[in-house]
């Protein structure tokens, strides 16, 4: 049964760089039929995608987060990570890493998500 | 960009009867050359992450209860709760797929009566 999990801090100060992990479990990161992605979802708000990758490093982002997210991947690891520069409080909000079917798009399975807070 | 709108924002239904969200894209996700709407269906508890509920617009996921029914094509997509339980008490998303960047709706809270 795939599974995966996000890492990183929790607590965050403006204009730092947010860097988060996400590791997959129970099965490959590798595999050509998925692509694998981010979505943050503000506290008491709704979804939106960061972006998703490739196993060969292909990326997408959403244009508004574009110029700041960098998503990248180790599959010796089996792991994918975000990087998000210049945070301000906007930035706040649960990540959630999930893996994005290549011939499709749903997000499916979820992580369990990690809360990221920005305040100085 | 694709823009996804949800109806109601809110919704309470008494148990056992039905449900009924709305979904409507500022496009049509309806891609010619398949057939297929790209929409997808998300159910999220408190403190929980999304759980897909149903893809192809009116294709439900494995496990999935079968009154949890979706429907619609191009612009106009509904989700159906057929008998509500009390453990449908969730927030609803949908989510196109059709175009980068993928959006969400807004989502639906859905309550018991």
């Amino acid at each position: 049964q795939l599974q995966l999990q996000e890492s990183g801090p929790g607590l965050m100060k403006p204009s730092e760089t947010l860097s988060l992990t996400c590791t997959v479990s129970g099965g490959s990161i590798s595999s050509d039929s998925y692509y694998w992605g981010w979505i943050r979802q503000p506290p008491g708000k709704g979804l939106e995608w960061i972006g998703s990758i490739y196993y060969s490093g292909i990326t997408y982002y959403t244009p508004s987060l574009k110029s700041r997210a960098t998503i990248s991947v180790d599959t010796s690891k089996n792991q994918f990570s975000l990087k998000l520069s210049s945070v301000t409080a906007a930035d706040t909000a649960v990540y959630y890493c999930a893996r994005d079917l290549r011939n499709g798009g749903w997000f499916d399975p979820w992580g369990q998500g990690t809360l990221v807070t920005v305040s100085s | 960009d694709i823009v996804m709108t949800q109806s109601p924002d809110s919704l309470a239904v008494s148990l056992g009867e039905r449900a009924t969200l709305n979904c409507k894209s500022s496009q049509s996700v309806l891609y010619s050359s398949n057939n297929k709407n790209y929409l997808a269906w998300y159910q999220q508890k408190p403190g929980q992450p999304p759980k897909l509920l149903i893809y192809w617009a009116s294709t439900r996921e494995s496990g999935v209860p079968d009154r949890f029914s979706g429907s619609g094509s191009g612009t106009d997509f509904t989700l159906t709760i057929s008998s509500l339980q009390a453990e449908d008490v969730a927030v609803y998303y949908c989510q196109q797929y059709y175009s980068t960047p993928y959006s969400f709706g807004q989502g639906t809270k859905l309550e018991i009566k």
